[in-house]
């Protein structure tokens, strides 16, 4: 199966300021077959990109995904309160889909 | 707008079977789409358990295939879960999604349920 690892660990920002999370998978995601979830504390995780760059209905277009291959980029332009949680990604290329650990935002 | 509710026992005892439903509300099930199960121990990541279609074709994660059953009721709009021989390992929020693709993403989900094994 495809591990995905997400870096950092943990990033610590301030509201206004740009985020870039990294998931790198330990092989080809097929098709650009991944997705970027929010997860907030005690909440179930919201889908936020698909396809590797499309936005998923709602989400504000401060959110961008890029990447292809093994490398994958999700960009929060300018932070905004909300944003501070936790993000996965998750490659649905092969089978079994698997997620990454997660990389928690947090306020600086 | 889908919404999920998922429902079962909080509690299982070690070798057990776990039991999920979950209720599709704002669409009808027999209609098509996709649903899933993703699970999340607590303080962790989470892992895709499986998926069914609406005609009833089932895919599962193979780390779990061996224990789990999914199905769908589209009388009663909800569908289901079964993890048998069920061990602390399996202790977990899970969750219901809908994947509108069906290629095993996830564009709505439930709350959410915690399910703990324990004798």
């Amino acid at each position: 199966e495809i591990v995905l690892t997400q870096s950092p660990g943990t990033l610590s920002l301030s509201p206004g300021e740009r985020a870039t999370l990294s998931c790198r998978a330990s092989q080809s995601v097929s098709r650009g077959y991944l997705a970027w979830y929010q997860q907030e504390p005690g909440q179930a995780p919201r889908l936020l990109i698909y396809g590797a760059s499309s936005r998923a209905t709602g989400i504000p277009d401060r959110f961008s995904g890029s990447g292809s291959g093994t490398d994958f980029t999700l960009t929060i332009s300018r932070l905004e309160p909300e944003d501070f949680a936790v993000y996965y990604c998750q490659q649905y290329g092969s089978s079994p889909g698997t997620f990454g650990q997660g990389t928690k935002v947090e306020i600086k | 707008q889908v919404q999920l509710q998922e429902s079962g026992p909080g509690l299982v005892k070690p070798s057990e079977t776990l039991s999920l439903t979950c209720a599709v509300s704002g669409y009808s099930i027999s209609s098509g789409y996709f649903w899933g199960w993703i699970r999340q121990p607590p303080g962790k990541g989470l892992e895709w358990i499986g998926s069914i279609y609406h005609g009833g074709r089932t895919h599962y994660n193979p780390s779990l295939k061996s224990r789990v059953t999914m199905s769908v009721d589209t009388s009663k709009d909800q569908f289901s879960l079964r993890l048998t021989s069920v061990t602390a390992a399996d202790s977990a929020v899970y969750y219901c999604a809908t994947d509108p693709t069906g290629l095993d993403y996830f564009d709505s989900w439930g709350q959410g349920t915690l399910v703990t094994v324990s004798s």
